[in-house]
């Protein structure tokens, strides 16, 4: 299964809200997490099951979708949020990944 | 706390094998699933395949004819091995537990920092 990303990459300010979209090739249910990643870093689970946040997450982070189309939001950006948004599907195998979104300051 | 640990050579010739151990600290080896996962510049995220808590096996089918995951319950590790590598298996590799939490959700929840393996002559 193939998730597209869109933007590759966006600038945005503090205090912004911010949506990153996540398409998959084919139907998958809820079965989609977001990771954050920063620079050197592992990827960091935020989201699974489409909409739950991880527990120790900040809810500025929400998730959304269902089937093809999903979304992540962070309602107002953060200094610390800039950094590489991963979808990843856990429908079907292989387990597949998003080419990632950038979140720039701007 | 889970806590991993990727240790192994960085850097590895061509046609050779991979090997890479991940050590688990905070919960038993025995009681999850685990997975690899690596990154590289060209690929991005690429799943490896998982390791079940019994030892059974999923592979990623682009990779599975060379790869081998392990157990080794006694130090509670477990390890990668992958054969023949080329330039195109330079990546940052991590260790992840893959866990059905209470949700009734699979989720990659713990990762290790990650180790960079170059493959290079």
């Amino acid at each position: 299964i193939q998730l597209t990303q869109s933007p590759s990459s966006l600038s945005a300010s503090v205090g912004d809200r911010v949506t990153i979209t996540c398409r998959a090739s084919q139907g998958i249910s809820s079965y989609l997490a977001w990771f954050q990643q920063k620079p050197g870093k592992a990827p960091k689970l935020l989201i699974f099951g489409a909409s739950t946040l991880q527990s120790g997450v900040p809810s500025r982070f929400s998730g959304s979708g269902f089937g093809t189309d999903f979304t992540l939001t962070i309602s107002s950006l953060q200094p610390e949020d800039f950094a590489t948004y991963y979808c990843q599907q856990l429908n079907t195998y292989p387990r597949t990944f998003g080419q990632g979104t950038k979140v720039e300051i701007k | 706390q889970v806590q991993l640990q990727e240790s192994g050579p960085g850097l590895v010739k061509p046609s050779e094998t991979l090997s890479l151990t991940c050590t688990v600290s905070g919960a038993s080896i025995s009681s999850s699933y685990w997975s690899w996962i690596r990154q590289s510049p060209g690929k991005g995220l690429e799943w490896i395949g998982y390791i079940s808590d019994s030892g059974s096996t999923n592979y990623n089918p682009s990779l599975e004819s060379r790869v081998t995951i392990s157990l080794d319950t006694s130090k509670n590790q477990l390890s990668l091995k992958l054969s023949s590598v080329t330039a195109a298996d330079t990546a940052v590799y991590y260790c992840a537990r893959f866990y059905y939490n209470s949700h009734a959700y699979w989720v990659f929840d713990f990762w290790g920092q990650g180790t960079l393996v170059t493959v290079s002559s």
